[in-house]
């Protein structure tokens, strides 16, 4: 089972660059979230999706942008992207908003 | 609004000696509560939640929690230490449409 599968992996940015990061989930969960961990931080929620079609903000979510196009997959955006956005960012599913989420590996983006 | 506190950024054991990590939340409704153990390079993973019913609650690799609502304390336990459960573990609540986390708590486990 493929499970969560976020890309890339690995990823530098200059200051001012856009780039996407892929998350697509095979178990049909109807929640999906983006999150950004931070030394000292724990996890903090960038935005989040209840469904296909919807997305709202977590509580940092500026600077970035998000869809849910298809059930299977949330989008991650970043249109200008800055020192500070230097992260590692995991994406999850639930089936539902009490029920264990299921993580992604992680991708780890540095902005130069 | 929820929140979770978890005392302690790093704890250090024994191998074989008590795991204890500490967790206090703040919900204004009854709480679902969760802790996640995250391996190095890993994503997290679920250890064991709480949402009604009993308040000990068992999970995966001996690790078991209480939960204590006059002390509003969700503490993770294990009898014994592996060198296996060095890793950070995260203690979470459910907010609305969300899951919050805490800090975190890096463990050591000497050998």
């Amino acid at each position: 089972n493929a499970g969560v599968t976020q890309t890339p992996k690995f990823r530098v940015l200059k200051t001012g660059q856009s780039m996407t990061l892929l998350c697509a989930q095979d178990m049909n969960h109807e929640y999906m979230y983006w999150y950004r961990q931070d030394p000292g931080m724990g996890l903090r929620l960038i935005h989040y999706s209840v469904g296909e079609g919807t997305t709202a903000k977590g509580e940092v979510p500026d600077g970035y942008n998000v869809s849910r196009l298809k059930k299977q997959n949330f989008l991650l955006g970043l249109e200008s992207a800055a020192p500070s956005q230097t992260s590692v960012y995991f994406c999850a599913s639930s089936w539902s908003r009490d029920s264990e989420a299921f993580f992604g590996q992680g991708t780890r983006l540095t902005v130069v | 609004a929820q929140s979770v506190t978890q005392l302690g950024s790093h704890v250090s054991v024994s191998e074989g000696a008590l795991v204890l990590l500490r967790c206090n939340y703040s919900s204004s409704v009854p709480p679902y509560l969760f802790w996640y153990v995250q391996y190095p390079n890993q994503g997290l993973q679920l250890l064991l939640k709480y949402t009604t019913g009993a308040t000990l609650v068992k999970g995966i690799n001996g690790f078991e929690a209480e939960f204590k609502k006059s002390e509003t304390s969700f503490h993770l336990t294990k009898p014994s230490a592996h060198m296996s459960d060095a890793a950070e573990y995260f203690c979470a609540v459910l907010g609305g449409f969300k899951t919050i986390f805490g800090a975190g708590t890096r463990l050591f486990v000497k050998a």
